[in-house]
């Protein structure tokens, strides 16, 4: 167990709807990233914030968007989904946001019908 | 674009046996690299890490080398069991304003007893 946390595991919708998935990071972490794992796309790298901010931003839709609130947890919001869309989707913590290792959660396995 | 990849697709060995898994790296400014281990419909896990001041590195049953004139890092698995079957990813940690990994494909190890 990394000590990351995310809800919901499963998540099946239909395209068009929009759709809400939450991490909390490791108990001290500061910095939240968010990943994309599809079976064309390999893991990809989508969001990093860092104590409430963002810091960096990868390949991320503009249909995507994320925040990290005051109590350090992270929502990526997924709108006007598409059929694409389905793929697991990781939030990684890590202390600061450095060079260290990033901690991965479970994941939320995304279903657009 | 730069990126990590990864010479095989899939490693087959016998219970026992050393395992050496390979990866390629394009980025001569990466000075952060990472392994994961990741199992079916589980995140990836950390495996072992390694700086570019650092040419070689040993964990327990596990050892990476970084090889910078070629661009080149391996992770090798002593003594390998059947609890090591999964997909393995190096990752490469890219710092600008923020912090991202960038994933090689991975490489499906399968111990066979």
């Amino acid at each position: 167990d990394s000590g990351v946390t995310q809800t919901p595991k499963h998540l099946i919708t239909a395209t068009g709807q929009r759709v809400t998935l939450r991490c909390s990071p490791r108990s001290g972490d500061l910095s939240v990233y968010w990943y994309q794992q599809s079976l064309d796309q390999g893991l990809q790298f989508l969001i990093h914030y860092y104590n409430g901010e963002e810091r960096a931003k990868g390949n991320i839709l503009e249909r995507f968007s994320a925040q990290q609130f005051p109590d350090l947890h992270s929502e990526l919001n997924l709108s006007s989904l598409e059929l694409g869309d389905s793929a697991l989707y990781f939030c990684a913590s890590s202390a600061r946001g450095g060079r260290e290792t990033q901690y991965f959660g479970p994941g939320t396995r995304l279903l657009v019908l | 674009g730069e990126s990590v990849g990864l010479h095989l697709p899939t490693l087959s060995v016998q219970e026992g046996d050393n395992s050496i898994i390979n990866c390629a790296y394009s980025n001569s400014a990466s000075d952060y690299f990472i392994w994961y281990k990741q199992e079916s419909g589980k995140g990836p896990q950390f495996i072992i890490d390694i700086r570019s001041n650092m040419d070689k590195r040993q964990g327990q049953r596990v050892t990476v080398l970084l090889n910078k004139t070629v661009k080149h890092l391996s992770l090798q698995i002593a003594a390998t069991q059947p609890g090591d079957s999964a997909v393995y990813f190096c990752a490469e940690n890219i710092w600008t304003s923020g912090s991202r990994l960038t994933f090689g494909e991975g490489t499906q190890l399968t111990v066979n007893p």
